[in-house]
């Protein structure tokens, strides 16, 4: 059975604490994705990467980063927390392909409060 | 760039009665559509999607949404519905032209509630 796994469910961060969320994907898939989901706002894309060492920003890309060093893990970074990233936190990834096929498979969320 | 609106965010709806949920896409080049659906504390998962050919296309759980290029809509429809659907359904939608990858765009998500 596929599997996205991230680490940690529900997490309490304070304002200033540097935040790592890990993802890991047992399926040799090339892509991978963070996603945050906000109530009313959807599914935002924050980044995502095609490959190991390589990253794009998607639409809300401030004040995160991610590092991928390894095909299977793909790590967001908040460097500095504040309250205005309490939100669910979604990681998916993807088999590359030669066009899309849509399918993507996603964790079941990290819930970030930082207070 | 594309977008995916969903007009309704909540859906009450008497078990056994039929559905739709809504979606509209804007964008001035070809895409490929798709609904997702997420249950309660659980992390969303592929429901359809219309990639080319039929513009119906069915899950494996009796929904089906329909393609209407004219209109620019992806409605998903289930023709009576269970507890078990009760969920939120996000509506996405990418280029054609996203070459190997699956940069989705997702709407705001219609969350279903099946009142017994």
């Amino acid at each position: 059975d596929v599997k996205v796994t991230q680490s940690s469910r529900y997490l309490v961060k304070r304002t200033g604490e540097k935040v790592f969320l890990e993802c890991v994907q047992d399926m040799d898939h090339e892509n991978m994705f963070w996603y945050r989901q906000d109530p009313g706002l959807g599914l935002r894309l924050i980044y995502f990467s095609y490959d190991v060492k390589m990253k794009e920003k998607g639409d809300i890309p401030e004040g995160y980063s991610v590092s991928r060093e390894k095909k299977e893990r793909f790590s967001l970074i908040l460097e500095s927390a504040s309250t205005n990233q309490t939100s669910m936190y979604l990681c998916a990834s993807s088999l590359w392909n030669r066009g899309p096929t849509g399918e993507l498979f996603f964790g079941e969320g990290s819930r970030l409060t930082v207070l | 760039a594309q977008s995916v609106t969903q007009l309704d965010s909540q859906v009450p709806v008497f078990e056994e009665a039929p559905v739709e949920l809504r979606c509209n896409y804007s964008s001035s080049v070809s895409v490929y559509l798709f609904w997702y659906v997420q249950y309660p504390n659980q992390g969303l998962q592929l429901l359809l999607k219309y990639l080319s050919g039929s513009t119906l296309v069915e899950s494996i759980n009796g929904f089906e949404a329909e393609f209407n290029k004219s209109q620019t809509s992806f409605h998903l429809r289930k023709p009576s519905v269970h507890i078990s659907d009760t969920a939120e359904y996000f509506c996405a939608v990418t280029l054609r032209s996203n070459f190997g990858n699956e940069k989705l765009t997702f709407g705001t998500g219609t969350r279903l509630t099946i009142i017994p």
